[in-house]
């Protein structure tokens, strides 16, 4: 099993869509949690930290279910600037918040 | 935004040349890191450095040979490269912790030939 697990799409979605992206884990240690949003050649931008009471950033919902090891981000009322991939990252173990892994990234375009 | 520059941004090399890439972060952090991202890879993360002092070398080749100078800046010094090497490098910082996440530079993109 990979370390760290995206589904990579593409999701194709139209506009005012919701659409939402699970990124699993395998070390049941790991304690941060983030998503970043990468456009083509450029570098990934911090999105959202993942807290462990889920939190909301305007369209923007992260959630962690630590029991069954996965990550979720929801956007609602989709826009064409979402068009990007996602990058999800976990950090190693416990002690070590600077070591992340990263998944692969999901695919997302949002269509007019 | 300008919070973490990276120099040059492109850069093209043959195998036996000697190259330094450059990268400066403007937000007081403390750690800083070293990322290869290739196509179809997720990114591989090559060096950490917390207060100037590496903490991780993820089994880095030799030819390539990070240096952090102060918790501001860090370098990673390139010599015989190989084709396979061609990829986007990524210099990241962060609090000392981790905690709030990483945040990149626009990377440099370097090709071998």
């Amino acid at each position: 099993r990979k370390e760290v697990e995206q589904d990579p799409g593409p999701f194709n979605v139209p506009e005012g869509a919701t659409v939402a992206f699970n990124c699993t884990y395998s070390n049941s240690a790991s304690q941060s949690f983030f998503w970043y949003r990468q456009d083509c050649r450029k570098e990934p931008k911090l999105l959202m930290s993942v807290y462990s009471s889920g939190n909301e950033d305007g369209r923007f919902t992260a959630q962690l279910n630590r029991a069954s090891q996965y990550i979720s981000l929801l956007i609602r009322d989709s826009k064409l600037s979402d068009s990007a991939t996602y990058l999800c990252a976990v950090s190693l173990n416990a002690g070590n918040n600077r070591k992340l892994i990263w998944g692969l990234g999901t695919s997302l375009a949002v269509n007019p | 935004e300008t919070g973490v520059t990276q120099t040059p941004r492109h850069l093209v090399m043959g195998m036996t040349n000697k190259k330094s890439l450059k990268c400066e972060q403007h937000l007081g952090h403390n750690a800083m890191y070293w990322y290869k991202q290739s196509a179809k890879k997720p990114l591989e993360l090559m060096f950490v450095y917390n207060f100037k002092e590496q903490t991780e070398n993820n089994s880095v080749p030799s030819r390539f040979s990070p240096e952090c100078p102060n918790s501001s800046h860090l370098f990673l010094h390139l010599h015989t490269l190989q084709p396979e090497d061609s990829a986007l490098y990524l210099c990241a910082s962060s609090q000392s912790s981790g905690r709030d996440g990483q945040y990149f530079g626009p990377g440099t993109r370097l090709t071998v030939t």
